[in-house]
């Protein structure tokens, strides 16, 4: 199993622009979720998907959008990108709400 | 409003120490508390977890106590090495159905001196 994969490790994007963050998992499980990662904040929600087709806001949902088409892949949208979303990205998943969430290695984003 | 209240922010102990980093939780509704353990560029990984139907769980070196009445947890490591040098979350959340999110507290950077 390659666990929780995210694609791409790294990028950079001028203010305005959009892309997606990519997250897989092939692991079956129902529980999806992202999180930001800033020095002195912690780990934050974004949005989590408890299956295919739902999907919920965290903490800090704005400026980002989600999707759940397939139980595999939760892609994570930024809209209009702005330099507060420079950070570090972290896509999770879990066989229940309170198993053991299984990390992916992150995509860390500057945006300039 | 922080419903996880983690401390210290960062923590220095000599090789065979016994660093313990503390939690504190607002929701008395939370029924599940695990710690995460993160090294530099990668994700953050479970370390061990208890729920509060009991006051300590050890796994290894590692030891988590739990005072329900003080609303606080905590990890313990003990004879800690330099191998354990990383950020520790401590993390609580509730276990009914509808009820997944995860709240994190905001790390705890330890450092094991040779």
């Amino acid at each position: 199993n390659a666990g929780v994969t995210q694609t791409p490790k790294f990028q950079v994007l001028k203010t305005g622009q959009s892309m997606t963050l990519q997250c897989a998992q092939d692991m079956n499980h129902e529980y999806m979720s992202w999180y930001r990662q800033d020095p002195g904040m912690g780990l934050r929600l974004i949005h989590y998907s408890v299956g295919a087709g739902i999907t919920d806001q965290g903490e800090v949902p704005n400026g980002y959008n989600v999707s759940r088409s397939t139980t595999e892949d939760f892609p994570l949208r930024l809209l209009s990108a702005a330099p507060s979303q420079t950070s570090v990205y972290f896509c999770a998943s879990s066989r229940t709400g309170t198993d053991t969430q299984y990390f992916g290695p992150g995509t860390r984003l500057t945006v300039l | 409003q922080q419903q996880v209240k983690q401390s210290p922010q960062s923590l220095i102990v000599q090789k065979g120490g016994i660093p313990i980093i503390n939690c504190a939780y607002e929701n008395t509704a939370f029924d599940y508390f695990p710690w995460y353990q993160q090294f530099p560029g990668k994700g953050p990984a479970l370390l061990i977890a208890i729920r509060p139907d009991v006051s300590e769980k050890k796994e290894g070196r590692f030891t988590i106590s739990f005072n329900k009445s003080a609303k606080q947890f905590s990890l313990h490591i003990m004879d800690s090495q330099p191998g354990d040098s990383a950020t520790y979350f401590c993390a609580a959340s509730l276990s009914g159905a509808g009820s997944y999110q995860l709240t994190f507290g905001k790390g705890t950077k330890l450092s094991v001196i040779p």
